[in-house]
């Protein structure tokens, strides 16, 4: 059975990076043609897609992020990998890794596993 | 961006009768090669992930009870329950992946009248 699990520091200071692992069982990463992606819900508040990944390497990117946000997998750990670089107080969030119902969506995706999520909070 | 808008906000039902959440999109999201619109619905619980319920329009993801049914193609859409039960209680989101980047509605929340 597929499993995700988000990990990472749940308090970071403004101006610092976020940095969020997800772990991967029941499936293999490299071995799967579905995008891995992550998901951010402030508290409160509606789902805001942050971007995908393949093991491939071929990212896709909410362009409100892509400047500032970095996906990136291991498939020797069967992790993948979220950095959100100069935090504010509005990156305050549930943080969800998930991966895809179908393949070759080239990034427009639906998710149909889903980590349990990882609360991030920003403060000094 | 597309932007997906949810009506109501929230909404109380009592057991046993229907629910009805509508999901408006900016533009369509049918993709005219394969007749396929590209609409998600999710469910999500207290503290819990979403969970996907409804896939092109109108799909039922596998071990999704018959109650919760999709509807609508193009800019419109529906979720309906019926024969409401006391686990329904939730907040319910659409999801269009017609486009980068995909969008998700404001979310609904439903509650037991």
């Amino acid at each position: 059975q597929l499993q995700l699990q988000e990990s990472g520091p749940g308090l970071v200071k403004p101006s610092e990076t976020l940095s969020l692992t997800c772990s991967v069982s029941g499936d293999s990463i490299s071995s799967s043609n579905h995008n891995w992606g992550w998901i951010r819900q402030p508290p409160g508040k509606g789902l805001e897609w942050i971007g995908s990944i393949h093991y491939s390497g071929s990212t896709y990117y909410n362009p409100s992020f892509r400047s500032r946000v970095t996906i990136s997998v291991d498939t020797s750990k069967n992790q993948l990998y979220l950095k959100l670089p100069s935090v504010t107080a509005a990156d305050m969030a549930i943080y969800y890794c998930a991966r895809e119902r179908e393949v070759h969506t080239y990034g427009r995706s639906h998710f149909a596993y889903w980590g349990q999520g990882a609360l991030v909070a920003v403060s000094s | 961006d597309i932007v997906m808008t949810q009506s109501p906000d929230s909404l109380a039902v009592s057991l046993g009768e229907r629910a009805t959440i509508n999901c408006k999109s900016s533009q369509s999201l049918l993709y005219s090669s394969n007749n396929r619109d590209y609409l998600a619905w999710y469910q999500q619980k207290p503290g819990q992930p979403p969970k996907l319920l409804i896939y092109s329009a109108s799909t039922r993801e596998s071990g999704v009870p018959d109650r919760f049914s999709g509807s609508g193609s193009g800019t419109d859409f529906t979720l309906t329950i019926s024969n409401l039960q006391a686990e329904d209680v939730a907040v319910y989101h659409c999801q269009q992946y017609f486009s980068i980047p995909v969008t998700f509605g404001q979310g609904t929340r439903l509650e037991i009248k």
